[in-house]
């Protein structure tokens, strides 16, 4: 069925170390893929996103690659810092629903940086 | 640029009670989505309003309703209020309208709602 999963729920990293943070999907229909970065007591914020037509996509200190293959998606972040410890969700929309904004979420992964 | 505004922040409400929760879209953006998330769990999509209509509906019974204003902003009611309903309700809102699926949610900090 329609999922969207991650393999760990916890990471632990070093400050300055390359964080990578994976993510599973099962729906081969779905066209777009979200990450956000949720912090304590605040909503999900948007940090990366990349269409089914695309297999790698590059931001600020932040990386997501796509492997439709074997429905793969993954966030890397370079040079991880103390800001970045939140909670991390994939997300994976089908477009075909017609409703961009019916997001399916995984449970998230949860980084914690040690200084 | 103004972000999402959702209010009350936080809400005690008792069983069976309604509950009306309010939300102020990202300037720009006319479309406007409802979550709710549980404690420890992904967002959960209620639906979503497009041009003042529903436009697509998540796993929720008909006690979950919502209006979406002409300025966008947007409403979500609950009535006959459950325990299982305390959780954070999440507002977000795009830019995109009907049929596109590549424009990102812009999401609130939520309300937390919290039924005894």
């Amino acid at each position: 069925g329609e999922s969207v999963g991650l393999h760990l729920p916890t990471l632990s990293v070093q400050e300055g170390d390359n964080s990578i943070i994976n993510c599973a999907y099962s729906n081969s229909a779905s066209d777009y893929f979200i990450w956000y970065k949720q912090e304590s007591g605040k909503g999900p914020q948007f940090i990366i996103d990349i269409r089914s037509n695309m297999d790698k996509r590059q931001g600020q200190r932040v990386t997501v690659l796509l492997n439709k293959t074997v429905k793969h998606l993954s966030l890397q972040i370079a040079a991880t810092q103390p800001g970045d410890s939140a909670v991390y969700f994939c997300a994976e929309n089908i477009g075909d629903r017609g409703s961009q904004g019916n997001l399916i979420f995984g449970k998230g992964t949860k980084l914690s940086v040690k200084p | 640029e103004t972000g999402v505004t959702q209010s009350p922040t936080h809400l005690i409400k008792t069983r069976g009670q309604q509950v009306t929760l309010r939300c102020s879209s990202q300037s720009g953006h006319n479309t406007v989505s409802w979550y709710q998330q549980a404690l420890g769990q992904g967002p959960q999509f209620i639906f979503q309003y497009y041009r003042e209509e529903e436009n697509g509906r998540g796993n929720f019974p008909p006690r979950f309703s919502g209006l979406q204003f002409p300025n966008y902003s947007s409403e979500l009611n609950v009535n006959a209020l459950e325990l299982d309903d305390s959780a954070l309700y999440l507002c977000a809102s795009s830019a995109s309208g009907r049929g596109r699926a590549d424009s990102p949610l812009h999401f609130g900090n939520g309300t937390r709602l919290t039924v005894t």
